[in-house]
């Protein structure tokens, strides 16, 4: 089952932060977080196990909150290549599997 | 390094018709291979998971007769996709992972394949 997303779509200036939720009904294994901008192939940016770690990418962390089916993205001082459209990726066992939410649109403007 | 290529990038062909999406692994085994679908501005929806030397394993509602999967070697999958129709339009993207490795769950993406049919 899909995990869900929000926001749907973002819009900041440069130098601020958002965040990105992903939520799931079932019981995770680990989180995967991807970015894609258009016409390209998803990046990945960081994966997540269950135990409530959280990660960094640049300026990009995430946790996990795996007793809520939870994680969130962050996004702190934004940059313009920051702009893409951010998936998450849920597995609910070790092998491998992936279900994507429908994505977060972020745009980053000057 | 954990780079996938896919070929075609683009191809546009007649109703009928069968085409066939190479994605390779360039620098890594890839002892799982996953073929997804994306509609414009959707998710990605995943298709099949295919082990190399193994069938493919496909998700509900997909035909497996229609989206022919193979994973002959550790570092190269295909799809072809049979009689190709107008409704087989889409975005079609492969990634890899090493089940062998300690990074195991991480999927290392192609760019994708767009298919237009005619």
């Amino acid at each position: 089952q899909q995990p869900v997303q929000s926001p749907q779509a973002v819009i900041l200036r440069e130098g601020e932060d958002a965040v990105i939720n992903c939520s799931s009904s079932k019981a995770l294994y680990s989180v995967h977080w991807y970015r894609q901008k258009h016409g390209e192939a998803p990046v990945f940016l960081m994966i997540l196990l269950k135990g409530g770690e959280q990660k960094g990418h640049e300026k990009i962390s995430a946790s996990f909150n795996e007793k809520k089916q939870q994680s969130s993205l962050y996004l702190t001082a934004s940059q313009l290549s920051y702009s893409g459209t951010y998936f998450c990726g849920t597995e609910t066992d070790s092998w491998g599997k992936l279900q994507f939410g429908a994505g977060t649109q972020v745009v980053v403007t000057p | 390094g954990a780079v996938v290529s896919q070929h075609p990038s683009r191809v546009i062909c007649k109703s009928g018709t069968s085409v066939k999406i190479e994605c390779r692994s360039l620098d890594f085994q890839a002892t799982t291979m996953f073929w997804y679908r994306q509609f414009p501005k959707q998710s990605l929806m995943l298709m099949a998971t295919s082990n190399e030397g193994s069938k493919a394993t496909y998700e509900q509602g997909v035909e497996k007769d229609k989206f022919l999967i193979n994973h002959a070697s550790l570092t190269l999958s295909t799809l072809t996709v049979t009689s190709a129709h107008p409704e087989d339009s889409s975005f079609y993207i492969c990634s890899a992972s090493d089940r062998s490795s300690p990074l195991k769950n991480i999927q290392y993406f192609g760019a994708g394949t767009r298919l237009s049919v005619l």
